[in-house]
């Protein structure tokens, strides 16, 4: 069974620097697409970005990118010039290619943004 | 606009009775699901389906009943056999292969 973990179960940063939020992951596929989602105050559960496994480029959006490590096994976050808007837990998600049942989630980190 | 609506946000249960949460989506997902959200733990599932009138017990479904009469609606049931029922529970859609999920907002169940 496919399992994802985070290890900082809190983390946090100064406005306008930069984090970086692990998550590895465990799986014997080689097709998959990993996630991660903010959750804020309202826990709203929000899209950040997303990687599938068979493309090598890391993807990006604004000011969130991953360093995806396929043979490591590792998809960390990293938040480039962080606003306090960006406070929240982040969970790193899992989903196979082969059997779409379910999004398999980290435990979430804690992110807190100081001004 | 698309999206999925939870209600109700907030929901107190008594000991010994069932409760019935709704989540209805106008996103055209085939698939639904239901998570349950603790502390400390992450997201579970609880109960999943893939098209109407089907769907499969997640990690934690003892104590949860489900329907899909409707590809539009997807309403858990919390039975009284659930020993710890207080949590926050999101419902969930999704296009398939690859794609993540949409979520609602939730609904915080306690009981009192």
């Amino acid at each position: 069974a496919q399992t994802v973990t985070q290890s900082q179960p809190e983390m946090s940063v100064q406005e306008a620097e930069t984090v970086t939020l692990s998550c590895t992951y465990d799986t014997s596929e080689s097709d998959y697409y990993l996630f991660w989602y903010k959750q804020p105050p309202s826990r709203q559960m929000i899209l950040v970005i997303r990687q599938e496994a068979y493309k090598q480029q890391n993807a990006t959006e604004n000011r969130f990118s991953v360093n995806f490590q396929k043979a490591a096994k590792s998809f960390s976050l990293k938040i480039s010039d962080s606003q306090l808007g960006d406070a929240a837990m982040y969970f790193c998600a899992y989903r196979s290619s082969y059997n779409t049942d379910k999004l398999i989630f980290g435990t979430g980190t804690r992110l807190q943004v100081f001004p | 606009d698309g999206g999925i609506t939870q209600s109700p946000k907030y929901l107190f249960r008594k000991e010994g009775q069932n409760v019935t949460l709704s989540c209805e989506q106008n996103l055209n997902h085939d698939a639904m699901y239901w998570y349950r959200q603790d502390p400390g733990q992450g997201l579970r599932l609880i109960y999943y389906s893939q098209i109407v009138n089907d769907f499969q017990k997640g990690d934690i479904a003892e104590g949860y009943s489900v329907s899909r009469e409707k590809k539009e609606s997807f309403p858990l049931t919390v039975t009284s056999a659930q020993k710890n029922p207080t949590a926050f529970y999101l419902c969930a859609s999704a296009r398939p292969l690859g794609y993540g999920y949409t979520f609602g907002s939730g609904t915080r169940l306690t009981v009192v």
